[in-house]
């Protein structure tokens, strides 16, 4: 079963744009983590955010919580042509020795 | 620090033959985890195992099993093989479980079963 939902599924902007995908997920949480997959690096961890906290950012990245809405958001600023990838989300989900995946949302970068 | 490494890369089998793939955690980490990545149904986990021990185990079938090794090197296998076994099979490693920190995955195994 899948815990996260994201959405979009896909998402195609400019070079430069910001680009912006959302995360809902069902169950209560401990910790919600963002990872991206592209076929050079493999999956890669981005983000780790706790459920007590709203927001978090990593050079680029800004990722927010909202536990009330069960949603997350990450947001990737000034996009580049190495930023296109799938990403996912992955909860806990109350669990704590596994993580539950979204589906991902596919993002491309036109130059 | 050497990443995770997983072997074979690639696989091809025949339906009922039986595999077995291999997971060499970051050096350090006992806790090592197996999720399988297809197209239509994203990456499911599959079992976590930390200092040897089986802490969960995911809705798959009793033909997907694994161990854990002292040296928390990890294998899984999975046997008689369907059609519907081909997918990617990813091995995360991490300090203490996935659910408190960060995951390192390896390149995985991809796996066809004709």
């Amino acid at each position: 079963s899948q815990q996260g939902e994201e959405d979009p599924q896909a998402l195609s902007i400019q070079e430069g744009e910001n680009a912006t995908m959302n995360c809902s997920y069902k169950t209560s949480i401990n910790n919600l983590q963002w990872y991206r997959q592209n076929s050079g690096r493999g999956l890669v961890h981005l983000i780790l955010i706790r459920s007590n906290e709203r927001e978090k950012h990593s050079g680029r990245l800004r990722v927010t919580l909202d536990t009330s809405k069960k949603s997350s958001s990450l947001l990737i600023t000034a996009s580049r042509a190495a930023d296109t990838a799938s990403y996912f989300c992955a909860t806990d989900a109350g669990s704590n020795y596994q993580l539950i995946w979204g589906a991902g949302t596919k993002l491309i970068i036109k130059p | 620090k050497a990443g995770v490494t997983q072997t074979p890369r690639y696989l091809i089998k025949t339906r009922g033959q039986q595999v077995t793939l291999s997971c060499s955690p970051i050096s350090g980490h006992r806790s090592v985890s197996w999720y399988q990545q297809t197209p239509g149904q994203g990456l499911q986990f599959l079992f976590e195992y930390f200092s040897e021990t089986q802490r969960n185990k995911g809705n798959f079938p009793g033909r997907f099993s694994g161990r854990q090794f002292s040296n928390s090197r990890s294998e899984m296998n999975v046997s008689t093989l369907e059609l519907g076994d081909s997918a990617l099979y990813l091995c995360a490693s991490s300090p203490t479980g996935a659910a408190y920190n960060e995951q390192f995955f390896g390149p995985g195994t991809r796996l066809t079963v004709l």
